[in-house]
Parts: structure tokens; sequence; C-alpha cells
């Protein structure tokens, strides 16, 4: 079946650095959301992306849809502690299809 | 913010044994769901549910599987018969109007089959 791509698996930063994690299609998806999943915790909602190369922030979140709208990026700049967590991409290839997630990219900060 | 609550929150069953989670999905969503997560692996769709009655499902909601509105207001998952794969945790999620909106989803089940 269809599926989306993540890496790295895993990232170690320091407090301050910038992260970045990527997510791949080999096919055009319609959509793209992105999740947070802090430790022992339950995936929460960050942003959808619909438009071809749409761009879009929250705070020191930079979200990233592709032109092809076949990758899409998640970045992070200074990170902070609270920003542990597992990052998953969930992707979508057809309207009214559910959301397929990405196997994630597990965040450590270290302080 | 209004929250999709789950119950219980660990589940240790017995390999052969029928087990049901619930769910209190957000009051004024339509559309529901259900999704497994083994241990530091993906979140992976199980089944979605809307008037009533099952619009999509993956290759693991197999005939084991089912799931129920049996009011208005709790949503269950039952394992007829469960097995040591089924070990995960469950989550459920709800949508205010399908999947093309934002999943809200619930804490979790975590399921243990000895």
């Amino acid at each position: 079946g269809q599926q989306v791509m993540q890496i790295p698996q895993y990232q170690h930063v320091q407090e301050g650095e910038d992260f970045t994690t990527y997510c791949n299609s080999s096919t055009t998806l319609s959509n793209i959301q992105w999740y947070k999943q802090r430790p022992g915790g339950h995936p929460v909602f960050l942003i959808q992306l619909v438009k071809s190369g749409e761009v879009k922030k929250q705070k020191r979140l930079t979200f990233q849809f592709g032109e092809a709208k076949k990758n899409s990026s998640l970045h992070i700049t200074a990170t902070q502690t609270t920003d542990v967590g597992t990052y998953f991409c969930a992707g979508r290839w057809n309207y009214g299809q559910n959301f397929v997630f990405g196997p994630g990219t597990r965040l450590s900060v270290l302080p | 913010e209004p929250e999709v609550t789950q119950t219980p929150s660990h589940q240790v069953t017995q390999m052969g044994q029928e087990v049901i989670l619930r769910c209190v999905p957000i009051s004024n969503h339509l559309y529901f769901y259900w999704y497994r997560q083994i241990l530091g692996q993906k979140v992976e769709f199980l089944v979605s549910f809307y008037n009533n009655e099952i619009s999509e499902k993956s290759e693991i909601f197999d005939d084991q599987f089912s799931v129920e509105r049996p009011d208005g207001s709790n949503f269950t998952l039952k394992i007829r018969s469960t097995k040591l794969e089924d070990s995960a945790m469950y989550f459920c999620a709800s949508t205010t109007n399908g999947p093309n909106e934002k999943l809200f989803f619930g804490s979790g089940t975590q399921l243990s089959v000895l």
C-alpha cells in the first residue's frame, strides 16, 4: 500500500540547535498533516499542508510542502527541551482517504 | 479544549480472551477512528466510522475486530480472541467533518496480551 517515509529515525541535538525532519512519498500527496507525540503521550495535531510549495510557521516551527507535493519538512529553530518527542507526518493521496502515518522522527534535546 | 476520553488506560488479558476498549469522542464530532501503536513504532490506522457504519478499514482490521457505537456517546473496539501480537497502545480519535480535518486523539488504552 501507499506509505510515507521519514528521516531521520532519531535525532539528538543540543538545546539551542536546529532540527529538521523530512517526509517523503513516492507518489503525489493530496495533503499532509504533522503530529507531535510526547513520550508516553498521544499524537497531537500540529499543522495541515494542502498547497504545492506551501510554507507555514508556528513560532519556532516551519513546515514546508514540496512543489511536487511528494515531500514535506518540519524545521525547528533553536530547540528547547519542551520540543522532545516523536514527530509524525501523515499523508493522504486521495480526498476522503484516511491519513497514513509515517514512522516518525524521535527528537531528543540535551540541556 | 474538548477531549477524547478512553477507558481503561491499561488492560491486561489472556490470549484468546475478548476485550472491549471504550472511547467517548468529542460531542459534536461525527467521524470516529481507531489507531494502534506498537511500542516505539508508527501509528497504524485500523478503522474509521461514520453514520453508524464503517467507512474504511485497514488490512489489520480483520474478522477478530469489530466496532460499535452502542449509544449516543460511546464508541467501542472489540477484539474477539486476542493474540499476543495484539499487544499495543490503542488510540481512539475523532474529527468534526471527516478525514480532511485534524484528528483529536484520546490518551490511549495500553493492551497487554499474555
